[in-house]
Parts: C-alpha cells; sequence; structure tokens
C-alpha cells in the first residue's frame, strides 16, 4: 500500500509569490490534515479536509488555504509568501479523520528568499 | 485551547538504559492521545495510541505510555533503549470527538550513545 506522497519535496521561492504544495494521501483515506512545522514554532494545525471539505482550521492567517478533490487529494496554498513561511510542510491522511490513526508525508520543505 | 508540554527537549542516554519522557496536556475534555516518532530523514510515524479503556498502552518498538487522567499526563516509557531509537519524539493530542487537528508538543530529541 502505496504511503503519503507529498510533492514538491523542496521548494524555493520569492516573498511575495504564491505557492501551491500537493498531497496524496493513501488509497482509501478520506481525512487529509496539513501541518507547519518549524523549528520556532514546533507542528502546528493547519486545516483538514474530509470528503471535499473542510473540517477544521486552525489559527492561521488567511493566505493559507486549501482544497480537496473527489479522488481526496489535497492542494494547499499559500499566497503573498512572507520570510516566515518558510517551513516543512507536512500532509497526513488517515481513514476518516478525528481520533484514528494518522499516517504522514515526508513533506514539502518550502524556503522562501 | 489545547496545549501539549514536553519537558525535556534534549535527552542522552547510553544504550541498554531506561527512557521516559515526560508530556502533559491542558485540556478540559475526553481526549485521545498519541506519541510519534521521527527517525533522521525519515516521516513521522505512530508508535502508540489511547483512545480509552486501559490507560497502559503498548506500541511498537517496544515503547509504552501510561495516561495518568488526574495528572494531565501521558509519559512514554522503554525500559532498555537501543541506539537505534535515536530519533526525534513527539506527544500530540486530540479532543475525544476528534473534531479538530492534532496539537503537538515541540518534540524531545534523543540521542542514544552506543
Amino acid at each position: 500500500k502505496a504511503g503519503v506522497t507529498q510533492t514538491p519535496r523542496y521548494l524555493i521561492k520569492t516573498r511575495g509569490q504564491q505557492v501551491t504544495l500537493s498531497c496524496s494521501p493513501i488509497s482509501g483515506h478520506r481525512s487529509v490534515s496539513w501541518y507547519q512545522q518549524t523549528p520556532g514554532q514546533g507542528l502546528q494545525f493547519l486545516f483538514e479536509y474530509f470528503s471535499e471539505t473542510q473540517r477544521n482550521k486552525g489559527n492561521f492567517p488567511g493566505r493559507f488555504s486549501g482544497r480537496q478533490f473527489s479522488n481526496s487529494r489535497s492542494e494547499m496554498n499559500v499566497s503573498t509568501l512572507e520570510l516566515g513561511d518558510s517551513a516543512l510542510y507536512l500532509c497526513a491522511s488517515s481513514a476518516i479523520g478525528g481520533h484514528t490513526e494518522a499516517f504522514f508525508g515526508q513533506g514539502t520543505r518550502l524556503t522562501v528568499v | 485551547a489545547q496545549s501539549v508540554s514536553q519537558h525535556n527537549h534534549h535527552v542522552i542516554l547510553s544504550e541498554a538504559a531506561s527512557l521516559e519522557l515526560g508530556c502533559n496536556y491542558s485540556y478540559g475534555g475526553t481526549v485521545n492521545l498519541f506519541w510519534y516518532v521521527q527517525y533522521p530523514g525519515q516521516h513521522l510515524q505512530l508508535l502508540l495510541k489511547y483512545f480509552s479503556g486501559d490507560p497502559l498502552v503498548k506500541g511498537i518498538k517496544g515503547f509504552e505510555a501510561e495516561f495518568i487522567k488526574s495528572k494531565f499526563s501521558f509519559n512514554l516509557r522503554k525500559p532498555s533503549v537501543q541506539w537505534s531509537d535515536t530519533a526525534e519524539y513527539f506527544c500530540a493530542v486530540n479532543s475525544g470527538g476528534g473534531a479538530d487537528g492534532l496539537t503537538f508538543g515541540k518534540g524531545t530529541h534523543l540521542i542514544i550513545q552506543p
């Protein structure tokens, strides 16, 4: 069974640009969550999608958005990039979300210059 | 809002030593508790989880954790560590209904010396 796939693995963007990251969950999983990992703040929850609907959202500005497609693949978008957005962005998939086990991808390392 | 506190940011042990990593959370209601591990260069993997029932849960690779509700704690233990246990360990919690994402602690960097 293939794991959670995130693309691209590495990305360098300029301040003010926007970026889209992609996540393909494990086959059959309907919930996809996104997390930001930084040395200072650790792992922080961005949002969760289930069956194409955003169910939960963390405490991030509106520049961070996401969506989920009918095949459960998810994208997250960050507009008007700031230097502080440099981080490892992790995607996690689970069967139904909530308290079921979440499987994490390798992450996308975003560097904003 | 929930929060998770991991007491030790860096721990260095010798092989065969016993391990206990502290985790405390703040949340007034029912919680689900998790320990994740991140080996160097690898993705986060679930070590063990607690949803309900026996407060002593056993996970993979000989790890176990005990949920003590009165202390809001979920400490991770292993009787005898190995060099391969060198990794970053994260405690995480979400509400019992699972209606929100995981709240993680800042992590504990564990180094096992051969």
